[in-house]
């Protein structure tokens, strides 16, 4: 499966603490995407890394990337209680245009 | 920002029957739109990639005679769910990415929640 790996599966964390999620795939990239889903709805866009980047920031987000590693993680800063959702990396196949996702991590934060 | 606009959001359907579901994208022109299916509490997996004017691509193991993909235009695809069970309940996703925008990430719409009865 081309499908990557997260963990945790669920998190559960107090509001003002720090979030992190860890992705793991299989193949070589072009670039790896962090993604949000709500319960029930679709999946909202956060923040790309591409293969040469080692690292990158957005607002209370912060990703990481470890090609030899192949691993990916995202760290939501002093977090509040609407961050509670799911999040999914998702890796391109090789051609750019078709994304695989990962497990998916739930997260919980308790106001 | 680009939308996605998924239709219908819910669905119920009796057994046997077939069901449409529409993915289209608002602002933005998309030669290729994605196909997810998501089980509670799991990722999305992608069943098929829709191309316009041309015939999708399955992901293995998806039936393309179970699940028609029609992407008539550079703003509309459809799925349709043939002879549905009750297997093939779920949340079905679709995703596009702007065709001006090879490296720009993927745009989704809210999904359809179908039961099969």
């Amino acid at each position: 499966s081309q499908q990557g790996e997260e963990d945790p599966q669920a998190l559960s964390i107090q509001e003002g603490e720090n979030a992190t999620m860890n992705c793991s795939y299989k193949t070589s990239i072009n670039n790896l995407q962090w993604y949000r889903q709500n319960s029930g709805r679709g999946l909202v866009h956060l923040i790309l890394i591409r293969s040469n980047e080692r690292e990158k920031h957005s607002g209370r987000l912060r990703v990481t990337l470890d090609t030899s590693k192949k691993s990916s993680s995202l760290l939501i800063t002093a977090s509040r209680a609407a961050d509670t959702a799911s999040y999914f990396c998702a890796t391109d196949a090789g051609t750019g245009n078709q994304f695989y996702f990962g497990t998916g991590t739930s997260l919980t934060v308790i106001p | 920002g680009a939308v996605v606009s998924q239709h219908p959001s819910r669905v119920i359907c009796k057994s046997g029957t077939s069901v449409k579901i529409e993915c289209r994208s608002l602002d933005f022109q998309a030669t290729t739109m994605f196909w997810y299916r998501q089980f509670p509490k799991q990722s999305l997996m992608l069943m098929a990639t829709s191309n316009e004017g041309s015939k999708a691509t399955y992901e293995q193991g998806v039936e393309k005679d179970k699940f028609l993909i029609n992407h008539a235009s550079l703003t509309l695809s459809t799925l349709t769910v043939t002879s549905a069970h009750p297997e093939d309940s779920s949340f079905y996703i679709c995703s596009a990415r702007d065709r001006g925008r090879i490296k720009s990430p993927l745009h989704f719409g809210n999904g359809t929640r179908l039961t099969v009865t």
